[in-house]
Formats: structure tokens, sequence, C-alpha cells
């Protein structure tokens, strides 16, 4: 079973630009989520997708937005992008959401890097 | 709120050593607690969790148990290998009512092992 994919890698843009990141979930996983990671503030949540639908948002501002298509894949995109954004950024998936304990499984990252 | 305290690195070991990295926690509802791994250039892998009080999660001979009266779940691993070299995080989801909420990060702490 393919894991979670995300693309690109790795991403350089420059101040005001603004970019897109693409999630493939595990084959079967309706629920998508995406986290920040920086040294700093370490691994902070940015939403949850499940069936298209947001369920969920953590405390970023309204230039981070996202969507889930139909086949569960997802996109987040960032506008006007600011230094403080270079980060990596981890997708995550799992099969519901809700009352759920099933473990997220995580990509690699989509490395972001702001000049 | 809902926290995750865990100790900072860096912590570099022996081979062969006993691992201890302290966690501690704040959360209200009922949180199920989480170990994930990261080994660099990758995501997050989960290591292992526990949904309820005195609960003892374990995997790859690493441990964990879930003591509620000292909002303690830290990770232990008898005798640690060249390859458990990596950041660990630990993580809180809390259920509030219905709903399983977003997964909440320590800092985390990197573990370097030498032979």
């Amino acid at each position: 079973k393919a894991g979670v994919t995300q693309t690109p890698r790795y991403l350089i843009k420059t101040r005001g630009q603004q970019v897109t990141l693409s999630c493939s979930p595990i084959s079967g996983h309706r629920s998508v989520s995406w986290y920040q990671q920086t040294p700093g503030q370490g691994l902070q949540f940015l939403f949850e997708y499940f069936s298209e639908t947001q369920r969920n948002k953590g405390n970023f501002p309204g230039r981070f937005s996202g969507r889930q298509f139909s086949n569960s894949r997802s996109e987040m995109n960032v506008s006007t992008l600011e230094l403080g954004d270079s980060a990596l950024y981890l997708c995550a998936s799992k099969p519901r959401t809700g009352v759920d304990n099933s473990p997220l499984h995580f990509g690699n990252g989509t490395r972001l890097t702001v000049t | 709120g809902n926290s995750v305290t865990q100790m900072e690195g860096p912590v570099t070991l022996s081979e062969e050593a006993f691992l201890t990295i302290n966690c501690t926690y704040t959360a209200t509802g009922y949180p199920s607690l989480f170990w994930y791994v990261q080994y660099p250039g990758e995501g997050l892998q989960l290591l292992l969790k526990a949904t309820k009080a005195d609960d003892k999660g374990s995997n790859k001979g690493f441990e964990a148990t879930y003591r509620k009266e000292t909002t303690s779940f830290h990770l232990e691993k008898g005798s640690v290998q060249v390859s458990d070299s990596a950041v660990y995080f630990c993580a809180l989801s809390v259920f509030n009512g219905g709903s399983q909420g977003n997964l909440i990060f320590g800092k985390g702490t990197k573990l370097s092992v030498k032979p």
C-alpha cells in the first residue's frame, strides 16, 4: 500500500508570491490533516479535511487555506508569502475523522523556503 | 488549554544504554497519548500510543505508560541502538464530547546514539 505522497519535496519562493502544496493520502483514507514544522514553533496544526469539508482549523491567518477533492487528495495554499512561512509542511491521513484513535500516517513533507 | 511538555535535547547516549525521554501533558477532556519518531529527511511515524489511563504502549523495544495521576507519558527503552537516532515527539489528542481533536505535539527531543 503506497504511503502518503506529498509534492513537491522542495520549493523556493519569494516574498509576496503564493504557493500550492499537494497531498495524496493512503488509499482508503478520507481524513487529511496539514501541519507546519519549524525549529522555533515545532509542529503546529493547520487544518483537517474530511469528505471535502474542513472539519478542524488551527490558529493560522487566512493566508493559509486548503481544500480536499472527491478522491480525498488535498491541497494547501499560502498566499502573500512571508519569510516566516519557511517551514516543512507535513500532510497526514487516517481512515476517518471524529471519534477515532487510529494513528495519523505522515508524508515526508514539502520543504518551503521563502526568500 | 491542552499542551505537551517534553525534555529538551539533544540527548546523546552510547549504544546499549538505557533511554528515558520525559513527557508531561495538560489536557481537558479525555486525551489519547502518542509517541512519534522522525528520522532525518522523513515525516513522522507513529511509535506507540495509549488511549486511557494505565495503558502501556510498546513497539520495537520502546515503552510508555499513561499515568493520569502524574499527567505523564515517559518514553523508555532498555538498550538503544545506533539506528534509534532520530527526533522523538510526544503528542496528545483530546476527545471532547464526540470530537477527536487534532494532535498537539511537544517540541521534540533529538536522540543521538554513538557506537
